[in-house]
């Protein structure tokens, strides 16, 4: 079965420093990932994805993504964090069981960035 | 205008009693989509729809049965409502479920349901 990995609950940054939420990936077959962030009593929100291509993979909100076969991550980064970035951010693997597209989602990383 | 939309966005109930949750898109999209995020924040998929037709159905209770009258309206009724129910419920559309082809999907802004 598809998963994806969150290892931080919640990863701390100064405001102007860079920033990375990761998430490692568990998939038979192509991965096809991706990114949202929910901010306080919202819905989620699409950041990027990663379908074939350049690994590296740039999204909304100045975010980034990079996927790494060898290591099975794709790590969220953004080069110099905002206060308003803090939010909780999914990492997400499709999932084709069934014949249909669904999304698995990972456990959520809590970004804070501090003044 | 609002893409995906969630009515209520509170819903405050007793145990025992029945409940809908209606979602709306105004995004022409073809698949629709129930998330339910539980108090840790974990978000699993319940349902899916495409086209009126029920596609995805995950490990629910039977208590849950969703109804989509057409292609921009996915609703959640559920029956005799327990504590565990409490979380906030998500509705999601994208343009189609094909396996061939991944789209995103967009997320309404959530119906928070407390059973009491």
């Amino acid at each position: 079965a598809q998963s994806v990995a969150q290892p931080e609950d919640q990863v701390n940054v100064a405001e102007g420093n860079p920033l990375t939420v990761k998430c490692t990936y568990s998939v038979s077959g192509n991965p096809y990932l991706f990114w949202y962030v929910q901010y306080p009593n919202r819905g989620l929100q699409f950041l990027l994805k990663y379908i074939t291509g350049d690994n590296l993979v740039k999204g909304s909100y100045g975010f980034e993504a990079e996927f790494n076969k060898s290591q099975t991550s794709f790590h969220l980064k953004k080069p110099s964090a905002l206060v308003s970035d803090s939010a909780l951010y999914f990492c997400a693997v499709r999932d084709l069981s069934g014949g249909y597209n669904k999304l698995i989602f990972g456990a959520g990383t809590r970004l804070a960035v501090h003044p | 205008d609002t893409a995906v939309s969630q009515t209520p966005k509170y819903l405050v109930t007793q145990m025992g009693n029945d409940k809908s949750i209606k979602c709306e898109q105004n995004l022409g999209h073809d698949t629709m989509y129930w998330y339910k995020q539980d108090s840790k924040k974990f978000l699993k998929i319940m349902f899916s729809y495409n086209n009126k037709e029920l596609i995805i159905n995950e490990t629910v209770p039977n208590r849950f049965s969703p109804k989509s009258p057409d292609k921009a309206h996915l609703n959640l009724h559920i029956n005799s409502l327990e504590l565990g129910d409490s979380a906030v419920y998500f509705c999601a559309s994208s343009q189609g479920p094909l396996a061939g082809v991944t789209y995103e999907q967009y997320f309404g802004p959530g119906t928070r349901l407390t059973v009491t």
